[in-house]
């Protein structure tokens, strides 16, 4: 089974900052690998797929990238809606959840 | 517009059974892969099952294999997730979850709101 490492688990940060998190998979995904953003009581929304394309609606602050086993989502400047907990996905090889990471206000 | 809508959540004593449904609307369902994610009370997503456009391909995490069985009624645009043999660590929020695009390698553009399992006697 692919394994989803997911890092940091806890986020805190400031409107206007830059964010980064980072997932790592146990194996090659070839690039099969999605984000997600949950807020409390909802479903998740799709943000990014293909570690790099940006979902239809999506703003284009958020970003994806890719080297090896390792990916990144990136949020170029915080806004009061990005508050949240995302989620990385691989589906590659079945379907896996990394453990989730929580960006709070600071 | 898109929309997938669960039912059929409950409370149900360990051991025993529960069918959710997904009705979905605003595509072409029988083009497309579905999925169950469920989320535990404070807990990350956990992947449950997926199953192909056609509905000939099933695939199960190792948590709910032999118990849980998904199929899919292509005429009625509506998906299912059969639980048998319900433990208390399904308990969970249920979400029924559209795939992106053709076949099977997919992520999950459209999820529904979930609908709420609780296994306890």
């Amino acid at each position: 089974d692919i394994q989803m490492t997911q890092s940091p688990s806890t986020l805190s940060a400031s409107v206007g900052d830059r964010v980064t998190i980072t997932c790592r998979a146990s194996q090659s995904i070839s690039g099969w690998l999605a984000w997600y953003q949950q807020k409390p009581g909802k479903a998740p929304k799709l943000l990014i797929y293909k570690a790099s394309s940006l979902e239809s609606g999506v703003p284009s602050r958020f970003s994806g990238s890719e080297s090896g086993t390792e990916f990144t989502l990136t949020i170029s400047s915080l806004q009061p809606d990005d508050f949240a907990t995302y989620y990385c996905q691989q589906y590659d090889s079945f379907w896996t959840f990394g453990q989730g990471t929580k960006v709070e206000i600071k | 517009e898109v929309q997938v809508l669960e039912s059929g959540g409950g409370l149900v004593q360990p051991g025993g059974s529960l069918r959710l449904s997904c009705v979905a609307s605003g595509f072409t369902f029988d083009n497309y892969a579905m999925s169950w994610v469920r989320q535990a009370p404070g807990k990350g997503l956990e992947w449950v099952s997926t199953i192909s456009a056609s509905g000939i391909s099933t695939f199960y995490a190792d948590s709910v294999k032999g118990r849980f069985t998904i199929s899919r009624d292509n005429s009625k645009n509506t998906q299912y997730l059969q639980m048998n043999s319900l433990r208390a660590e399904d308990t969970a929020v249920y979400y029924c979850a559209k795939g992106n695009t053709l076949g099977v390698v997919i992520a999950f553009d459209h999820w529904g709101q979930g609908t709420q399992v609780t296994v306890s006697s």
